[in-house]
């Protein structure tokens, strides 16, 4: 049980372009999922807490207007990198809280979805 | 300073060798501490949680020291399925129940 799954798992786009993720609870509902964003050699740094229902909760230096987070239902979250630039290119991770477990600490990880924006 | 921080290595070590990682955090509201593991090119992997008495987990030993604010995962008889970077994350139960993650530590197990 608790799965967390991402899609797509890859994505090569051009600059300019939007490009979105989608982060999925396959067995278990999330109030509360995070999207974090890695970069090669570097650890992951939280992007934004993305609580279904309301408007996600973005993290210092991190542009809520080109990273549109949404969370519709109990069991989908997706993020939408607009007009995306070759900076922007990194590994995104997004992690679900299991709404029993709200009183714990348990999140799962998605496998991530590589972006590349040439 | 880093709210959570770690040695980057790489370890480089022999099968068979005990390593020990070190973390310092610096947030003395945090309530939860854990150790990942990060395949490359994969997402973290939750190891295993560290509790304030210490646990141990087969050849894993993790070690929390709040006075101190500092963790330690010790992996004994390292084998070479061990070789990954090892992720040091503490919960700010005071900001919202984030996780934050240090740099990661690499290590290799070599033959």
């Amino acid at each position: 049980g608790a799965v967390v799954s991402q899609h797509p798992s890859w994505v090569i786009c051009k600059s300019g372009t939007s490009v979105k993720i989608e982060c999925r609870s396959l067995d278990f509902q999330a109030t509360t999922m995070f999207w974090y964003r890695q970069f090669p050699k570097q650890s992951l740094m939280l992007m934004a807490t993305s609580n279904e229902g309301s408007k996600a909760t973005y993290e210092q230096g991190v542009e809520k207007d080109k990273f549109l987070i949404n969370h519709a239902s109990l069991t989908l979250s997706t993020l939408t990198v607009t007009s995306a630039h070759p900076e922007d290119s990194s590994f995104y991770i997004c992690s679900a809280r299991d709404l029993e477990g709200y009183s714990t600490d348990t999140q799962y990880f998605g496998p991530g979805t590589r972006l590349t924006v040439l | 300073r880093k709210e959570v921080e770690q040695d980057p290595g790489p370890f480089n070590v022999p099968e068979g060798a005990t390593v020990a990682f070190n973390c310092t955090y610096s947030n003395s509201a945090s309530q939860s501490f854990f150790w990942y593991r990060q395949d490359c090119r994969k997402e973290p992997k939750l190891l295993m949680s560290v509790y304030s008495s210490g646990n141990e987990d087969g050849r894993f030993t993790a070690q929390l020291n709040r006075a101190s604010q500092y963790i330690s995962l010790l992996i004994r008889d390292s084998k070479l399925s061990d070789s990954a970077t090892y992720l040091c994350v503490v919960n700010f139960y005071n900001q919202g129940g984030k996780l934050i993650f240090g740099q990661g530590t690499e290590l290799s197990v070599k033959p």
